[in-house]
């Protein structure tokens, strides 16, 4: 498997705009989880899913952020519109489950958004 | 609620030292407890995890960590530390009786001096 893949790594854009970040979580598992880290808070979790539904959105910042998980293989965490605050590596993750030896979470290796 | 800390933000040991990276962690019932590894612009790295029996486990690279439950500790460790080991290192926990997503901390960045 190729593990977590995220697109794109890098995405630069002006405060305003539209930003749009993909996942496509390990085959067969059925968590998947949005974080973002920056040096002031660390590594925060955004949303998660289990089975393609939102379970837990309460550390989506704003109203401005938004996720979705149209099927198994895809989501995407959106921002709109875009503000220099939002500057920040986000992380998509995917696990098994949650409990147990299943839990264990592989990380994509991020995408690096800049807000100017 | 579940927490954990991470007391040192950096850690710096001379190579072919051992290392010992600290956490510390609050849940209401039984953890699992986790170690990860950053390097730079990569994600996070799956080390070792601690879920029920022997308290020392074994994972990665050559790392362990010991679980102990009087102390509330899961420190992470290797007798013989290298200079690839400098990366940024996270712990987290979760509690075992439900379905509550990890916690992770702060990190603590570990640098290995040649």
């Amino acid at each position: 498997d190729a593990g977590v893949i995220q697109s794109p790594r890098h995405e630069v854009t002006e405060m305003g705009q539209e930003v749009t970040l993909r996942c496509k979580p390990i085959s067969g598992h059925d968590y998947l989880f949005w974080y973002r880290q920056t040096m002031m808070r660390g590594l925060e979790l955004l949303i998660y899913f289990n089975n393609n539904v939102p379970i837990d959105d309460s550390g989506m910042p704003e109203d401005r952020f938004s996720a979705k998980m149209p099927n198994a293989s895809f989501s995407t965490l959106k921002i709109q519109p875009s503000e220099p605050r939002d500057s920040a590596v986000y992380f998509c993750a995917s696990s098994l489950g949650t409990s147990g030896p299943t839990d264990t979470q592989y990380f994509g290796p991020g995408t690096r958004l800049t807000v100017l | 609620a579940q927490s954990v800390a991470q007391p040192e933000d950096q850690v710096k040991v001379a190579e072919g030292n051992p290392l010992t990276v600290k956490c510390t962690y609050s849940v209401s019932g039984n953890p699992y407890l986790f170690w990860y590894v950053q390097y730079p612009n990569r994600g996070l790295q799956f080390l070792l995890k601690y879920i029920t029996g022997d308290n020392l486990v074994k994972g990665s690279y050559g790392f362990e960590a010991e679980f102990n439950k009087s102390q509330t500790s899961f420190h992470l460790k290797k007798p013989s530390a290298l200079v690839s080991d400098s990366a940024l290192y996270f712990c987290a926990v979760r509690d075992n009786s439900g379905n509550t997503p990890l916690v992770f901390g702060k990190g603590t960045r570990l640098s290995v001096i040649a």
